[in-house]
């Protein structure tokens, strides 16, 4: 499968943490995106980094990529309530297809 | 900013009976859409991708005929669940492709069929 494995499954922190979310992914790829999913809706669309990319940042998110490494992670500071939610990496990879293989995702609870 | 509507958002049907999901680019034209499944708790897994003009093409363990994909114009695609069984129950989102480079991925919010 050329799904992406993301750990933790589920985390839990207190409002005013960090959060840090890891993706792993198998293949080489072009880009990878992270997504936002609040329950039983669709995604919203964080943060996109490029393959030559090694760090970006929008706002709250933090987002590293090491491509050497297959892997890539989030991180929210400053966690509110709000932010529960599941989120997502995907990627473009290099094998020419043009849709998104998405991680398996992190569940993400901030508790007030 | 890039906008996808689809609908409907929760459908009920009776076991045996078809249903249509629709997804409309609202303010661009989408040449490729993409349809995913969602079981709960998971990740977002790709049925198929449709073309604008022409056939769809479907992953593999996805049944063409039972999950029927039109994409007959540059804001439009359907997903038809043909023959829905309970199994068939699921959460389906639709993406569009805006573009040729970059992110220009935009996602339905998704429809909850229930085959009953």
């Amino acid at each position: 499968s050329q799904q992406g494995e993301e750990d933790p499954q589920a985390l839990s922190i207190q409002e005013g943490e960090n959060a840090t979310m890891n993706c792993s992914y198998k293949t080489s790829i072009n880009n990878l995106q992270w997504y936002r999913q609040n329950s039983g809706r669709g995604l919203v669309h964080l943060i996109l980094i490029r393959s030559n990319e090694r760090e970006k940042h929008s706002g709250r998110l933090r987002v590293t990529l090491d491509t050497s490494k297959k892997s890539s992670s989030l991180l929210i500071t400053a966690s509110r309530a709000a932010d529960t939610a599941s989120y997502f990496c995907a990627a473009i990879l290099q094998t020419g297809a043009n849709n998104l293989f998405f991680g398996t995702g992190t569940r993400l609870t901030v508790i007030p | 900013g890039a906008v996808v509507s689809q609908h409907p958002s929760r459908v009920i049907c009776k076991s045996g009976t078809s249903v249509k999901i629709e997804c409309r680019s609202l303010d661009f034209q989408a040449t490729t859409m993409f349809w995913y499944r969602q079981f709960p708790k998971q990740s977002l897994m790709l049925m198929a991708t449709s073309n604008e003009g022409s056939k769809a093409t479907y992953e593999q363990g996805v049944e063409k005929d039972k999950f029927l994909i039109n994409h007959a114009s540059l804001t439009l695609s359907t997903l038809t669940v043909t023959s829905a069984h309970p199994e068939d129950s699921s959460f389906y989102i639709c993406s569009a492709k805006q573009g040729a480079l970059g992110h220009g991925y935009t996602f339905g919010s998704g429809t909850r069929l229930t085959v009953v």
